[in-house]
């Protein structure tokens, strides 16, 4: 079975844009989450998505936005990038909210 | 508080030794599941072993064992025959309640020396 897909992989951009990040579940898993990566302040929770309804949402400010599609697909979406937005975005899907989570590769982002 | 904490910020191992990492959680639920997952340089979080908190016995896979102490509130993880390819960052979580909310800690960084 596939693991867990993160597109794209690296990103590059500029203070004020926005970004889309994708990801894939392993097949059958109808939990998504997604989570950012800092030295500073380490995983931190951002939102997770069950059958496409946001079910827990982590202390971020609403440019952090995610959606998730029928075939548990999931994309989040920064607006208005800020240089501390810089950071690994992690995805981890799971059968449901209670199961274990299996995480992807993650998308490393740098806002300059 | 602190939901997990994770005391050890580098340990250091010789290869084929066994090595402790400790996390301890805090939580008033009786309802939780505890877990471990390794990050290696490339970034990804690779799950290791899960814990439940109604759960008898300690959880192994492999060469990863959870020493779960539940009145301690203490969810250690034992690497036994350490390997070079175990040198990575490791992770406590937990996930309680209703909501299920993961909470991580701060991770602890293994090294492996030959």
């Amino acid at each position: 079975k596939a693991g867990v897909t993160q597109t794209p992989r690296y990103l590059i951009k500029t203070r004020g844009q926005q970004v889309t990040l994708s990801c894939s579940p392993i097949s059958g898993h109808r939990s998504v989450s997604w989570y950012q990566q800092t030295p500073g302040q380490g995983l931190q929770f951002l939102f997770e998505y069950f059958s496409e309804t946001q079910r827990n949402k982590g202390n971020f400010p609403g440019r952090f936005s995610g959606r998730q599609f029928s075939n548990s697909r999931s994309e989040m979406n920064v607006s208005t990038l800020e240089l501390g937005d810089s950071a690994l975005y992690l995805c981890a899907s799971s059968l449901t909210y209670q199961e274990t989570q299996y995480f992807g590769p993650g998308t490393r982002l740098l806002v300059l | 508080a602190q939901k997990i904490t994770q005391t050890q910020p580098g340990m250091f191992v010789q290869e084929k030794e066994a090595v402790t990492l400790d996390c301890t959680y805090d939580t008033s639920d009786p309802s939780y599941g505890l877990f471990w997952y390794k990050q290696p340089s490339s970034g990804e979080m690779i799950f290791l072993i899960y814990q439940g908190s109604y759960d008898q016995q300690n959880a192994t896979e492999g060469r990863y064992s959870l020493n779960f102490q539940k009145a301690r509130k203490s969810a250690n993880l034992v690497i036994s025959a350490s390997q070079l390819g175990d040198s990575a960052m490791y992770f406590c979580a937990m996930r309680e309640g209703v909501s299920y909310i993961p909470t991580f800690g701060r991770g602890t960084s293994l090294i492996v020396h030959p």
